[in-house]
């Protein structure tokens, strides 16, 4: 069990352009989640998946964020035409699908810095 | 909507001080309480947890009760080392996909 990873850890990007990031959750962990976290803050959720189905997105994920799971493994979150209030630090945890209170296991995080 | 309030920090102590960090909950239905700790340079982990009305979490000497008449659940520990210092969050879950809503964080210093 490697534990949750995250692909890049860092990403420097100019307004405008487009940037993705990589979740690989704990192999046998159905259900992933992505959560943004601002200096200062807690971590805010964005989007749920239960193996390759996106079930429940938060009204902070605007137009411009679009997250899959196509196999029901790996997830990439890709935010289009960034602008400078995206710089945060991007979370991806996972979780087996055992019912309530499981503990959710997080990744490292991609910090993302729009210039 | 789901919230989670806790005490601002930052609180620095020194060691062998007792700790208490505030937590206090907004929910529907009945949810799931954590405390998840950011150590520097690291990521986010599980600290404690609890499932339902009167139970204590505990790990690493911290505890927590889950207390539902007063909609709180307060981070303790008796006596705390240089190498508690970290971040506290407090956070919530419930509902279908049992996401997480999280406190601000607390930021805790402990001096030798």
């Amino acid at each position: 069990d490697t534990g949750v990873s995250q692909d890049p850890r860092h990403k420097i990007t100019k307004r405008g352009q487009n940037v993705t990031f990589r979740c690989d959750p704990i192999s046998e962990h159905n259900r992933l989640y992505w959560y943004r976290q601002t200096l200062g803050q807690g971590p805010e959720f964005l989007t749920y998946f239960q193996n390759e189905a996106q079930l429940e997105k938060s009204r902070l994920l605007s137009n411009r964020f679009s997250a899959e799971r196509p196999k029901g493994s790996f997830s990439t979150l890709e935010i289009q035409r960034t602008e400078q209030g995206d710089s945060a630090m991007y979370l991806c945890a996972s979780s087996p699908d055992r019912g309530k209170g499981y503990e959710q296991y997080f990744g490292p995080g991609t910090r993302l810095t729009v210039t | 909507g789901d919230s989670v309030t806790q005490m601002e920090g930052p609180v620095t102590l020194s060691e062998e001080a007792f700790l208490t960090i505030n937590c206090t909950y907004t929910a529907t239905g009945y949810p799931s309480l954590f405390w998840y700790v950011q150590y520097p340079g690291e990521g986010l982990q599980l600290l404690l947890k609890a499932t339902k009305a009167d139970d204590k979490g505990s790990n690493k000497g911290f505890e927590a009760t889950y207390r539902k008449e007063t909609t709180s659940f307060h981070l303790e520990k008796g006596s705390v080392q240089v190498s508690d210092s970290a971040v506290y969050f407090c956070a919530l879950s419930g509902g279908g996909s049992e996401k997480l809503v999280f406190g601000k964080g607390t930021k805790l210093t402990v001096n030798p």
